[in-house]
């Protein structure tokens, strides 16, 4: 059973546009939701990071907007460029565990 | 380079054969992670060390795999017997527990293995 789903399973955009990637849990007791980027042959890295007690977090051009009530949350790229051409993963994790659980990725591609 | 360093980053096997995979967390680190990747999907996870306890391992876990940080620095994964579908990309990755969290999980460059 997929604890965290992914949405979309890849995403085409024009450079300058914005990408939008959407995830949705069902555990009420996840409290960390970290968004990670990961190129071919390299490990995933950590983007951006939410917690529940806040509706959204910017980081230059990266947004979490998080919805506690629907159980979601979704990953905005702003003036997305063929740099951000990746993989992107969704992630949650309990109040009680380090274990992350990943949603399934979203191939995102930038072109020019 | 300070990060996440995984040893070998390739390794090709045949079936029956046990191979070991090596991490070195950041340095400082006191959480080492394991997780699984296969092509198409989020890693999975496996396990997780503070300093040498083993604090959780996943269900999912065969017994042929074994996962040790006898230190609390460098861990080392061992998968006995492997199996075609054992192939796949290890990942490691390691945190620093402060103020009772440690969400900031640090990923190694993994490494993947093939088992024919």
């Amino acid at each position: 059973q997929q604890q965290v789903k992914q949405s979309p399973q890849s995403l085409i955009v024009q450079k300058g546009g914005i990408s939008i990637i959407n995830c949705a849990y069902e555990n009420t007791a996840f409290d960390y939701f970290p968004w990670y980027q990961q190129f071919p042959g390299k490990g995933p890295a950590l983007l951006i990071a939410i917690r529940p007690d806040v509706s959204e977090k910017k980081e230059g051009r990266f947004t979490i907007s998080f919805n506690k009530s629907a159980k979601q949350f979704s990953l905005h790229i702003m003036d997305s460029q063929p740099g951000d051409s990746a993989t992107y993963f969704c992630a949650a994790k309990k109040w009680d565990t380090d274990k992350l659980i990943f949603g399934t990725g979203t191939r995102l591609q930038v072109f020019p | 380079d300070t990060g996440v360093s995984q040893d070998p980053r390739h390794k090709i096997t045949k079936r029956g054969q046990n191979v070991t995979f090596r991490c070195d967390p950041i340095s400082e680190h006191n959480r080492l992670y394991w997780y699984r990747q296969t092509l198409g999907q989020g890693p999975e996870f496996l396990t997780y060390f503070q300093n040498e306890a083993q604090l959780e391992k996943s269900r999912l876990l065969s017994d042929r795999f074994s996962a040790e940080r006898p230190k609390g620095s460098f861990s080392t994964l061992e998968i006995q017997r492997t199996e075609q579908g054992d192939s796949a990309m290890y990942l490691c990755a390691s945190s620093l527990l402060k103020r009772g969290s440690s969400d900031t999980q640090y990923f190694g460059p993994g490494t993947r293995l093939t088992v024919l």
